[in-house]
Formats: C-alpha cells, structure tokens, sequence
C-alpha cells in the first residue's frame, strides 16, 4: 500500500520554464511534508517542506503547495535551471510510536533541457 | 568529510554470504535509520533506531538486521545475502527536536548479490 505516490516516473522541461512536480499521499495523518533532491551517487538532500496547516511555503526558486483537500501537493521550480537536474522524491511524515517517521514517493526524475 | 559516512560504496557479493553495511555520523543526532532505494518503489525504511538501546523494524526488516553500536554508528546485516537484496542502501540519521523530521543521507551502498 503505497501511501505516497508520484506518478510521473519522469519529467523533462526546457531551461527558464516551471518545472511542476506532483505527489499525492493517502494518510490525513501526516501532518509534515518534504521534499528531497538527489544527484547520481550521492544520498537524497532536504530540499523544502511544509506543514500541514499551511498551504504554502516558498524558497528562492522553490516553492511548494499542500491541497489537503485533495491530499495533493506540488512542487514549483521557477525558473527552471541545468542544475535543477536530479531525481526529487516527495515524503510525508507523521507521529507513530512518539516519533515522527517519514514515507517516501517512488521519485520523478526531472531532466532540464538547455 | 561528509556528515552521514557509509561503508563500503559498492560491494558485490555472493547468494548466501554475510555481509555488513556501516554507518557513522558527526551530526550528533540520536535518530539512525536504514533505508534501501529500488527503481520505481522510492525509499523503503529497513530498521531505525532512536538511541543506542532502541531497535525498531521498518516496513521491509525481514532478512536483514541491525547493530547501534554507539550514538554514531549504525550497521546493517544481511545474515545470508539473496538476489533480491541487490539494491542502493542508505543510512540517514535525524535530530528529535527537529520538528520537520528532516533526515540527513549518506551517499548510499550499491549492493549487489549474485
């Protein structure tokens, strides 16, 4: 049971455009969401993240949207950048056993195209 | 020197082997965990550990096992290696005060069992 879900394995957007990747989570107990960035051979890096009592949070070209109504959020890169190139994974954390604990995506690899 | 150190980077090994995956930290976070990556499913946790006396099985524990050996070291088992144990591994460790439940990665193991 997948409980967060990204559907698009992959993405590729033209350098300067608005990369928008989406993910989708099943659980109204998460009450925290992140996102993590990852280069070849190297570990997944924080990227942005959200609580669950706002709707958005922005960070330079980074911003990220929670529609909990839908149980969707998103995450907007603006504008886009060669760099920008890496596999994102969306994570969702919640309370189990007194402490937080974070379920990831299946990740969607973005490609930048100059 | 990196935060989150994992030993070795690659290892290829044979079905039915033992073999042992090292972690260490300089973060001085008490949270350890292990997580292994395969194409299309994201990151599946294995085991975590909130201090040296706490082992908890993730969501995918069976056939491996855990050691905290100290408040920065964490390692992981395969007690007898099979092939669908082939996959990137890697250790995160988090701070408890850390509202976000941000994780820190290392670089990953690849490892494959043939």
């Amino acid at each position: 049971d997948q409980q967060v879900k990204q559907n698009s394995p992959s993405l590729s957007v033209q350098e300067g455009r608005i990369s928008i990747l989406n993910c989708d989570y099943t659980n109204s107990m998460f009450d925290y969401f992140l996102w993590y960035k990852k280069y070849p051979a190297e570990g997944p890096t924080f990227l942005i993240s959200i609580s669950s009592i706002k709707d958005k949070n922005e960070d330079g070209r980074f911003t990220v949207f929670l529609n909990k109504s839908a149980k969707h959020l998103s995450l907007h890169i603006v504008p886009s950048q060669p760099g920008d190139s890496a596999v994102y994974f969306c994570a969702a954390s919640a309370k189990y056993q007194g402490a937080q604990k974070l379920v990831f995506g299946q990740g969607t690899r973005l490609t930048i195209n100059p | 020197d990196a935060d989150v150190t994992q030993t070795p980077r690659n290892r290829i090994t044979k079905t039915g082997k033992r073999i042992m995956l090292e972690c260490s930290q300089t973060k001085g976070h008490d949270r350890m965990y292990w997580y292994r990556q395969d194409p299309g499913l994201g990151l599946r946790l294995i085991y975590y550990s909130f201090d040296v006396k706490d082992i908890n099985k993730g969501e995918i524990s069976d056939g491996y096992s855990v050691s905290r050996q100290a408040q920065a070291k964490f390692s992981l088992s395969l007690e007898s290696a099979i092939p669908n144990q082939t996959a990137l591994y890697f250790c995160a460790t988090s701070d408890e005060n850390h509202g976000a439940a941000e994780a820190f990665f290392g670089q990953g193991t690849r490892l494959t069992v043939v």
